[in-house]
């Protein structure tokens, strides 16, 4: 079964520092290309970041370019986003979310596995 | 690039509705569909030309034309009742791109 949990999300003063970690289960999590959407309280989706199965390629939406940095341990299973200089605006539910692949190919913008996100609350 | 929807919409139990999702990203890459219900993650139930993930129900499909995506649930269920998101791979800086997303009622 594929599972991913988040963890690492924690009440912050604005101007801190941060890292999640997504710990994955269940597939070979060396294969995926994953990333992290965010949900502000009562708002919808956001677009984080993206990273290739290598670790090669990495994607930034702009609102947190040169802020946030993604990276993985395919040894370890695991995705992490180091979130810096956070804002009131980055208050969010972080969570990681798996592409989907098939046997030739792997999909962007097509989002099959979630984890139950981790709450982020950037506040003085 | 953005992705367009209504904010809320509603369907009387056992009908059908229909759920858009405009952008001009559209034209080149199919909408995926997330159904999220409250205090949950959101869930994939539709992706490509009309791909349905294991275990969504075949009362859910998609279809494109032009620069708008839709979701269709045929013969809606109380359990439908959820905040539906689009989105698509975006040929801007950006790699991906949600639409607002829709809260559909079942009445």
């Amino acid at each position: 079964e594929v599972q991913l949990v988040e963890s690492g999300g924690h009440l912050v003063q604005p101007g801190g520092s941060l890292r999640l970690s997504c710990a994955a289960s269940g597939f070979t999590f060396s294969s995926y290309e994953m990333n992290w959407v965010r949900q502000a309280p009562g708002k919808g989706l956001e677009w984080v970041s993206y990273i290739r199965s290598s670790g090669g390629t990495i994607y930034y939406a702009d609102s947190v370019k040169g802020r946030f940095t993604i990276s993985r341990d395919n040894a370890k299973n695991s995705l992490y986003l180091q979130m810096n200089s956070l804002r009131a605006e980055d208050t969010a539910v972080y969570y990681c979310a798996r592409e989907y692949c098939n046997s030739t190919s792997c999909y962007g913008g097509i989002f099959d596995y979630w984890g139950q996100g981790t709450l982020v609350t950037v506040s003085s | 690039s953005e992705l367009t929807q209504d904010p809320t919409m509603s369907v009387a139990l056992g009908q059908t509705v229909r759920i858009t999702c405009q952008g001009d990203s559209l034209r080149t890459y199919y909408a995926s569909w997330y159904q999220q219900k409250p205090g949950q993650a959101p869930v994939l139930v539709i992706y490509g030309k009309n791909n349905r993930p294991s275990g969504i129900p075949d009362r859910f499909s998609g279809s494109k034309s032009g620069n708008t995506a839709s979701l269709t649930i045929t013969g809606a269920q109380a359990e439908d009742e959820a905040d539906y998101y689009c989105d698509s791979r975006d040929r801007s800086a950006k790699y991906v791109v949600f639409g607002g997303g829709t809260r559909l009622t079942v009445l």
